[in-house]
């Protein structure tokens, strides 16, 4: 069975531009995170989907980051535009329902913000 | 919101030596406990998590403990192997929510 897979897995742009990061969860699971770690700090949560729904969005820093999940597969996170502190390991993780299932990781996108 | 702390930050053991590694967590409904493995260039993997419900899980040479009282949970690496080298993350994840807050992770290096 494939894992969460993420896309790309480094990006470098420079301040002002635009990325968008995509996540492929495990098939069949309706759960799907973002997290971020910036270098040497902990894995911080963005937001949490179920299925094509956002459940929980509260940990998006601002409107600059904006997150989608058409259809309820996969998911797309862009920042616009990209600023220094946006660089970071952007993971995304997915899991079925239920308290206390097991979220599975992505690799992860390293994104460089010049 | 919930905050985790982790400590230490970093631990050098050598190859046989136990290593501990100790969380805090600030909310008290928090009822999931897991706990990450990051080697160097992969994934965070589940290696162990603990219910709030329990006090001690056991998994071969790890082991987690969670004090609910104290609001603190630990994890235990028996007999240490170099390829137990790799960053760990504790988690709490609270009642209210899915998401998880993380501390800010423990390097590991066990040397032989």
């Amino acid at each position: 069975e494939a894992g969460v897979t993420q896309f790309p897995s480094h990006s470098v742009i420079e301040k002002g531009q635009t990325v968008t990061l995509r996540c492929d969860p495990i098939s069949g699971h309706d759960n799907l995170y973002w997290y971020r770690r910036v270098m040497g700090k902990e894995i911080k949560f963005l937001l949490h989907f179920v299925k094509e729904s956002k459940q929980d969005e509260s940990g998006m820093p601002n409107n600059r980051f904006l997150a989608e999940r058409t259809g309820g597969t996969y998911s797309t996170l862009k920042v616009q535009p990209a600023e220094l502190e946006d660089s970071g390991v952007y993971f995304c993780a997915s899991s079925l329902g239920g308290r206390y299932n097991e979220q599975f990781f992505g690799p992860g996108t390293r994104l460089t913000v010049l | 919101g919930e905050n985790v702390e982790q400590h230490p930050s970093t631990l050098s053991v050598q190859e046989g030596d136990s290593a501990v590694i100790k969380c805090t967590y600030s909310d008290s409904a928090s009822n999931y406990f897991p706990w990450y493995k990051q080697e160097l260039g992969k994934r965070p993997q589940l290696i162990i998590d603990i219910r709030s419900n329990v006090g001690e899980k056991k998994d071969q040479r790890i082991a987690v403990t969670l004090n609910k009282t104290a609001k603190h949970f630990s994890l235990h690496i028996t007999e240490t192997q170099p390829e137990d080298s790799a960053v760990y993350f504790c988690a709490a994840r609270n009642q209210a929510g899915t998401a998880l807050i993380f501390g800010k992770g423990t390097t590991l290096s066990v040397s032989s």
